[in-house]
Parts: structure tokens; sequence; C-alpha cells
């Protein structure tokens, strides 16, 4: 069964660099699919992030492109998110999930959520 | 990036009645190979969200038929006959036919 988990500090100061990282078990991360991070700010809808593929490519939403950084470490089945120069706007839930293209592009497993707010 | 519109954002229902979700994209979903790639998700009060409705109206696994989803092109609604309790939280629809894919906004159900 494919789990995913994220992780990571719950309080982040303005200005300061957000990381997360996300443990998946039950699937390689090498194999096949996509792995992607997704936040919802209070109040606010789902917004998708950025995504990194099984070959190592990676796509950013534009709104956040100069700001994001998606890694894997393929050793230890995770993949990782940095957000530089965090403000306010940036406190929300943080989710990591699998993105297949079955079925068009579809998130069919998703973690549990990490709640992440920038104060100083 | 298509846009996914989602009016109004609560919805307020009685036990027991229907309730409609109107989705709209900024442009058509329907794919080069002929699929309409239209999800919808539920995420209920303190969880992850779950798709409901894969390919505009296909139930997944699991999700009662009290749920259903409807529409082509760039309009899309998800119907459930009869509001349970559980079915409290929000939905959203979201595009997988053109890269990237897009949610929208959501639209809480709520008990009235």
């Amino acid at each position: 069964q494919v789990q995913l988990q994220e992780s990571g500090p719950g309080l982040v100061k303005p200005s300061e660099t957000l990381s997360l990282t996300c443990a998946v078990s039950g699937y390689s991360i090498t194999s096949d699919f996509f792995w992607a991070w997704i936040r919802r700010p209070p109040g606010k809808g789902l917004e998708w992030i950025a995504t990194v593929f099984h070959n190592g490519s990676t796509y950013y939403t534009p709104s956040l492109k100069s700001r994001v950084t998606i890694s894997v470490d393929t050793s230890k089945n995770q993949f990782f998110l940095k957000l530089r120069f965090v403000t306010a706007a940036d406190t929300a839930l943080y989710y990591c999930a699998r993105l297949t293209p079955k079925d068009g592009y579809n998130f069919d497993y998703w973690g549990q959520g990490a709640l992440v707010t920038v104060s100083s | 990036d298509v846009v996914m519109t989602q009016p109004p954002f609560s919805l307020p229902v009685a036990l027991g009645q229907p309730a409609s979700i109107s989705c709209r994209s900024s442009q058509s979903l329907v794919h080069s190979d002929g699929n309409t790639y239209l999800n919808w998700f539920q995420q209920r009060p303190g969880q992850s969200p779950r798709r409901l409705i894969y390919k505009v109206s296909n139930r997944d696994s699991g999700v009662p038929d009290r749920f259903s989803g409807s529409g082509s092109g760039t309009d899309f609604t998800l119907k459930i006959s009869r509001v349970e309790a559980e079915d409290v939280g929000v939905y959203y629809c979201m595009q997988g036919t053109h890269w990237p894919p897009t949610f929208g906004g959501g639209t809480k159900v709520e008990m009235k």
C-alpha cells in the first residue's frame, strides 16, 4: 500500500526557508509516476506547487517558481520541498502527493498534510 | 494555465436534500485522445483530499452512488442526491487534461 508522510518544522520565520520532507513507503519513487507538493492556505483552495518526475525533471507553478525547489533522495525514497523568503501568505497546510498520468493527470495518493505557519 | 472556477464558495444544505456543485474551466477539457479528464475531490474536515469522480462521471471505488458527475467541454457538475452528515467538507474540481493540473477554488458543503 502506497503511503506518504510529510515532516518538517511547523513554524518558520518570515524571510527564512521552509523545508519539508515527504517519506514514501510501499512504492519506489524511481519506478514511475510523478511526485508533487500541494498546499491549502487557510480559507482558500488547493494550490499545486511543484512536481518532480521519475526521470528527475521538475515543474513549478509560475507564481512560486523563483522561490521553490523540489528534489529527491532515491536512496531514502523521499522527496523534498524548499520554499525561500517566506511570508505570512505562505502559511498553509502542505501536502505531498503522487501524481499519476492514468486517467489524465491525477493525484491518487496523498499524505496527511503538514501545517506550516510563517510568523516571527 | 487552465483556470477552474467554482462558485459559490459555501453551499448550505439540509440533511437528505440534494446538492449541486458547479465547475467551469477556462478552456475545453477534451483531450486529444477524446477523453475529458475532469475529476472531483472531497476533503472532509481534518482529512486529506480524496478523489470521488474521474473522467467527468466515473465514481471511484467505495464512493456512494448518491454522488454523480456530469458535464462536457467547459461546464461540469457534481451532484449529491441526498446529503448525509458525512458529506460535509470542501469539494474541488480538478482538470487533468492540460499541464499543469489545476484545481477549482473549492465549494464548502455545510449543514443548514
